[in-house]
């Protein structure tokens, strides 16, 4: 099992660019989970999807990020525009459900760089 | 809003020394409380987990945790360190105790410990 997949692993970008990271879940996982790591707020919660439906997506910051699922292999964050604040390393995490009895599977990450 | 705090950023050890890393929660209500590591280099896995029951809960590598809910606290031992524990330790909630819905992390306690 190659475990999540994440695209890019490193990310450089200018202020005002659009940036999209990918995951690609487990085979069989129907729960995936985006999280933001950053040193002033730790790991946060973004956006899950239960079945490639957003179940909860109060964690996104604002209006320029947005998220999707277009099927149960493949999932986008999306940040337009950039801006430096949203410097940090995300992380989309796959679980079997979205029952939390079952361990979440985090994949490497991508660092994201906005200068 | 819940949160988690662990009060520790980095803890540094050498071998055979015996570890306790300090978690305390803020909801009031039912809990389900985690614990996740990142090795250097590796991805967050799942070390052990309290959803009810045993409030001592046992978990991989040697690992255990106590779930008091008079302090609030959900600490993680381990009697005695190697040096691949080094690793970042992350504690985590899931405030209303139900199965599904999202984890609240707390920022993250780096251990290193010395051979």
């Amino acid at each position: 099992d190659a475990g999540v997949i994440q695209s890019p692993r490193h990310e450089v970008t200018e202020m005002g660019q659009e940036v999209t990271l990918r995951c690609k879940p487990i085979s069989g996982h129907n729960s995936l989970f985006w999280y933001r790591q950053t040193m002033m707020r730790g790991l946060e919660l973004l956006i899950y999807f239960n079945n490639n439906v957003p179940i909860d997506d109060s964690g996104m910051p604002e209006d320029r990020f947005s998220a999707k699922m277009p099927n149960a292999s493949f999932s986008t964050l999306k940040i337009q525009p950039s801006e430096p604040r949203d410097s940090a390393v995300y992380f989309c995490a796959s679980s079997p459900t979205g029952d939390l009895r079952y361990e979440q599977y985090f994949g490497p990450g991508t660092r994201l760089t906005v200068t | 809003a819940q949160s988690v705090s662990q009060h520790n950023h980095h803890v540094i050890l050498s071998e055979a020394a015996s570890l306790e890393l300090g978690c305390n929660y803020s909801y009031g209500g039912t809990v389900n409380l985690f614990w996740y590591v990142q090795y250097p280099g590796q991805h967050l896995q799942l070390l052990l987990k309290y959803f009810s029951g045993d409030p001592l809960v046992k978990g991989i590598k040697g690992f255990e945790a106590e779930f008091i809910k008079s302090k609030f606290s959900f600490n993680l031992r381990k009697p005695s360190v190697q040096w691949s524990d080094t690793a970042e330790y992350f504690c985590a909630e899931n405030a209303g105790g139900t199965s599904y819905g999202k984890l609240t992390f707390g920022q993250g306690t780096i251990l290193t410990v010395h051979p």
